[in-house]
């Protein structure tokens, strides 16, 4: 039972590359979130998807996309990185409770 | 908005000494509390929680009590040891709402 993973785990892009963070979940959790953590900033909600099928933009959506593939799986990609995009990156899933459980984030640095 | 504030790190503390992080919240109704931990390089694990007024969480030698009159969350360990060093994040999770509010983090660092 491995819960909520993430890849890659680090990145470096160029201004105005594309990648796409992958996570999935073997907890059979219906809602899915993306995060970004900045120093000084705490956790900020980018997407979030409540069950499959859907998604949400949260607190800072600008510049991102997002693709529940499946119950498993829920991405996040980045058409043209720009350096404000510079932050580690986390997913999270949440069963019935009220608790989510995190992956071990995804580091990019855009130059 | 819901939110949540917690106290401004770091907080050093020397081995064995009484740890108390303080967070009070911001939010309508009886919000679900939390406190999780981060360990240099890695992701977020939940350390503690509370869903509704007067329960205690407690988990590892930390407790944390929701107080719905004072809207805090007070984090408290009686004697924290060097493993504990770590950033501590309060957040709230809205009755309505799907995703959590966190505070800005609380950074530990306990010497010898």
């Amino acid at each position: 039972n491995a819960g909520v993973t993430q890849t890659p785990k680090f990145q470096v892009l160029k201004t105005g590359q594309s990648m796409t963070l992958q996570c999935a979940q073997d907890m059979n959790h219906n809602s899915m979130y993306w995060y970004r953590q900045d120093p000084g900033m705490g956790l900020r909600l980018i997407y979030y998807s409540a069950s499959e099928g859907t998604t949400d933009k949260g607190e800072v959506p600008n510049g991102y996309n997002v693709s529940r593939l499946n119950k498993r799986e829920f991405s996040l990609r980045l058409e043209s990185a720009a350096p404000s995009q510079t932050s580690v990156y986390f997913c999270a899933s949440r069963g019935t409770g009220k608790e989510q459980y995190f992956g071990p984030g995804t580091r990019l640095t855009v130059t | 908005g819901d939110s949540v504030t917690q106290m401004e790190g770091p907080v050093t503390l020397s081995e064995e000494a009484f740890l108390t992080i303080n967070c009070t919240y911001t939010a309508t109704g009886y919000p679900s509390l939390f406190w999780y931990v981060q360990y240099p390089g890695e992701g977020l694990q939940l350390l503690l929680k509370a869903t509704k007024a007067d329960d205690k969480g407690s988990n590892k030698g930390f407790e944390a009590t929701y107080r719905k009159e004072t809207t805090s969350f007070h984090l408290e360990k009686g004697s924290v040891q060097v493993s504990d060093s770590a950033v501590y994040f309060c957040a709230l999770q809205a009755n309505s709402g799907y995703a959590l509010n966190f505070g800005k983090g609380t950074s530990l660092l306990v010497t010898p």
